[in-house]
């Protein structure tokens, strides 16, 4: 596609249930972030992948968070038994090779109640 | 650890009031900074990536400058349309290809 993709734009679930956040990236793009954006806050780096190497899990806040990637397309970020301190948006980003700017999605934007 | 802070945090100008934003860093290995900008609602839009100490990039009424410990974003005689969060961010040598963002200056212009 034109651009990066995310759904849904915005989420609301109770405090205990799983969500799954998904991004569509740049077609060709080989690598995709997700960062989260607490209200007023800076990105928070979540999870890289490039391609078929393993990917670096190295931001994820508690087990609670995983990520899957398909190959270089889709990827869907799930939070299980979501707390009110997920609530943030939630950034998807790619890039053609890794190195260099990244090109963002519009974000989904979680609210726990 | 790399490390990101930008200032100020908020900024009002008039305008046509040119200033600058301040991004300042600490990296082992610097392979690019990065500036951003961010609408509400919206992700962070591309602006530039400057790679070594002395380069100059410029759109519109924007220009980035870099050194080694710290980059500023030069707004000259700025428009309400600039108004946005701006943010900067380093790719560092052992950070793998992550990015490190700094907080954001929020910069409100008025006419």
């Amino acid at each position: 596609g034109a651009g990066v993709s995310q759904s849904p734009s915005n989420k609301v679930t109770e405090k205990g249930k799983d969500v799954e956040l998904r991004c569509d990236p740049i077609s060709g793009h080989t690598a995709l972030y997700w960062y989260r954006q607490r209200l007023g806050q800076g990105l928070e780096f979540l999870i890289y992948f490039q391609g078929n190497s393993a990917p670096d899990k190295s931001g994820l806040p508690s087990d609670r968070f995983s990520a899957e990637r398909t190959g270089e397309s889709v990827s869907t970020l799930t939070i299980q038994r979501t707390q009110q301190e997920d609530s943030a948006v939630y950034l998807c980003a790619s890039s053609l090779s890794g190195v260099g700017g990244y090109t963002f999605g519009s974000g989904t934007r979680l609210t726990v109640v | 650890e790399d490390q990101v802070t930008q200032s100020p945090e908020a900024l009002r100008l008039q305008e046509g009031e040119s200033s600058s934003l301040n991004c300042s860093y600490t990296v082992s290995g610097l392979r690019g900074l990065f500036w951003y900008r961010q609408d509400p609602g919206k992700g962070p839009e591309f602006l530039f990536t400057l790679y070594s100490a002395g380069e100059e990039k410029e759109k519109e009424r924007l220009k980035a400058t870099l050194t080694k410990k710290e980059s500023f974003l030069h707004i000259t005689a700025p428009k309400p349309e600039d108004s946005a969060t701006y943010l900067c961010a380093v790719q560092g040598g052992n950070a793998g290809n992550m990015l490190t963002f700094g907080g954001g200056t929020r910069l409100m212009v008025k006419p």
